[in-house]
């Protein structure tokens, strides 16, 4: 069964400096994964994902990951964090069930904090 | 493109009674989903809809929950009768049919509280 570890519950980082939150996986198969942001009292939106190709994902609000098959790692990474990044991240990773359809799991979440 | 849209948004209710959730997804996404996040885990599949049927809900605990889709586009999500484990954040998601890795777009969620 798929899965996704998300290792760090908080992480802290001071504003400006770069962040990175970790995840690690375990799929058979090709792995696809995500990652997504919670905002306090808001759904979660979506940040990047990997199919396939360049290691490096770009996503949105200047975030990016890095896919390493080796390590099975798809970490995210900021090379500037904001006060405004302070949120829940959540890494998922796809694959079917057994009738064939996507299926998402997601971690438990690690909530970053920007300290000004 | 108006996103996934969810009622109510906050509800609280004692354990023993029923309560339904509404969701809304954009429109033409043949998927929806139904999740359960307790707080301070990820978000659980309960329920996924191909259209009006359903494909997936494996995790459901069908002696308490119910969901349905009719006419493939609006959803709703039944507890009955509710639990004190129940508390949680009903996310709903939808996404656009094919694809490899398609994107879920979630909702704004329906925060149970049951006493």
């Amino acid at each position: 069964a798929q899965s996704v570890a998300q290792p760090e519950d908080q992480v802290n980082v001071a504003e400006g400096n770069p962040l990175t939150v970790k995840c690690t996986y375990s799929v058979s198969g090709n792995p696809y994964l995500f990652w997504y942001v919670q905002y306090p009292n808001r759904g979660l939106q979506f940040l990047l994902k990997y199919i396939t190709g360049d290691n490096l994902v770009k996503g949105s609000y200047g975030f990016e990951a890095e896919f390493n098959k080796s390590q099975t790692s798809f970490h995210l990474k900021k090379p500037s964090a904001l006060v405004s990044d302070s949120a829940l991240y959540f890494c998922a990773v796809r694959d079917r069930n057994s009738g064939g359809y996507q299926k998402v799991t997601f971690g438990t979440g690690t909530k970053l904090q920007v300290i000004p | 493109e108006a996103g996934v849209a969810q009622s109510p948004r906050y509800k609280i209710i004692e354990k023993r009674q029923s309560v339904a959730f509404w969701c809304n997804p954009i429109s033409g996404h043949a998927t929806l989903y139904w999740y359960q996040q307790i707080l301070g885990q990820g978000p659980k599949l309960l329920i996924q809809f191909q259209n009006n049927g359903v494909v997936d809900d494996s995790q459901l605990p069908k002696d308490r929950f119910s969901a349905e889709r009719l006419k493939g586009v609006d959803s709703t999500l039944k507890i009955q009768p509710a639990k004190l484990e129940d508390s949680a954040v009903y996310l709903c998601a939808s996404r656009t049919p094919g694809g490899r890795g398609d994107t879920q777009y979630f909702g704004p969620g329906t925060r149970l509280t049951v006493l």
